[in-house]
C-alpha cells in the first residue's frame, strides 16, 4: 500500500511550548488529508480535515487557534500544537487519501506528551 | 450523518481458530468499507477493503463480506495467529463526502498460543 510518514513519532515537551506534526505522503498526492486524535484504548476521534491549498476544516469542539493545520503541498499537511499543555498530551495520527486508488493511508502516529 | 457500530469490543481466541468482527452502518448510501488494523502505539494500517459493487473478498487468511440489505458488513481471519492480536477497526465512508471515513469503536482481539 502507500506510505504516509509522520514524525516525530514522540515528542515531550513543556508546558505553554508549541510543538509541530508533520504528516507527508511518500509516493502518492493527497489533496485531502486528516488529523486524528486518539485516547488510550478509544477509537479514532477526527480533528480537522486538511484541504492542499485552502483552509481546514475543523470538527465541533476543536480549536481551530490551538491545533494549526497547514496543508501547503500535495504531499505534506502539518499539525502544530500551539501553546501545548498537559490535557493536550495524546496520540495524534495523520492520514491521506490517494486520490488513484480511492484509499486512505494512516502515519504511523505521534505520542505527545507535555509535562 | 453516517453512524458505524463495531462488535465485540474484545475478543479472545485460541491460536488456529477463526475470528470474525461485525460492524453495522446507519446510511445506506454508504458504497466503501475498510478495514484497519492497529498494533500499540503506531498507526492503523489498512489490511482490506470492499466496495458495495460486491459482496465477498478474500486475501489470503482474510476475507470480508458485504450485505447491502442489512447495512453490515464482517471481518473474518481464519487460522489466526498470534501476531493476529491488534485492535481492529472498521470504517465507512459515503460517495461525495470529502473521503472521509466513519470509524467503528474498535474490537481489541487477543490470540492465545
Amino acid at each position: 500500500g502507500a506510505v504516509v510518514s509522520q514524525h516525530p513519532s514522540r515528542v515531550i515537551c513543556k508546558s505553554g511550548t508549541s510543538v509541530k506534526i508533520e504528516c507527508r505522503s511518500l509516493d502518492f498526492q493527497a489533496t485531502t488529508m486528516f488529523w486524528y486524535r486518539q485516547f488510550p484504548k478509544k477509537s479514532l476521534m477526527l480533528m480537522a480535515t486538511s484541504n492542499e491549498g485552502s483552509k481546514a476544516t475543523y470538527e465541533q469542539g476543536v480549536e481551530k487557534d490551538k491545533f494549526l493545520i497547514n496543508h501547503a503541498s500535495l504531499t505534506l499537511s502539518t499539525l502544530t500544537v500551539t501553546s501545548a499543555h498537559p490535557e493536550d498530551s495524546s496520540f495524534y495520527i495523520c492520514s491521506a487519501f490517494d486520490t488513484n486508488n480511492e484509499k486512505l493511508f494512516f502515519g504511523s502516529g505521534t505520542q505527545l506528551s507535555v509535562l | 450523518g453516517e453512524n458505524v457500530e463495531q462488535h465485540p469490543s474484545t475478543l479472545s481466541v485460541q491460536e488456529g481458530d477463526s475470528a470474525v468482527i461485525k460492524c453495522t452502518y446507519s446510511d445506506s448510501a454508504s458504497n466503501y468499507f475498510p478495514w484497519y488494523k492497529q498494533e500499540l502505539g503506531k498507526g492503523p494500517q489498512l489490511i482490506i477493503d470492499i466496495r458495495s459493487n460486491v459482496g465477498e473478498k478474500k486475501d489470503q487468511r482474510i476475507a470480508v463480506t458485504l450485505n447491502k440489505t442489512a447495512k453490515h458488513f464482517s471481518l473474518h481471519i481464519t487460522e489466526t495467529q498470534p501476531e493476529d492480536s491488534a485492535v481492529y477497526f472498521c470504517a465507512a465512508s459515503i460517495p461525495n463526502a470529502g473521503n472521509m471515513l466513519t470509524f467503528g469503536g474498535g474490537t481489541r482481539l487477543m490470540v492465545k498460543p
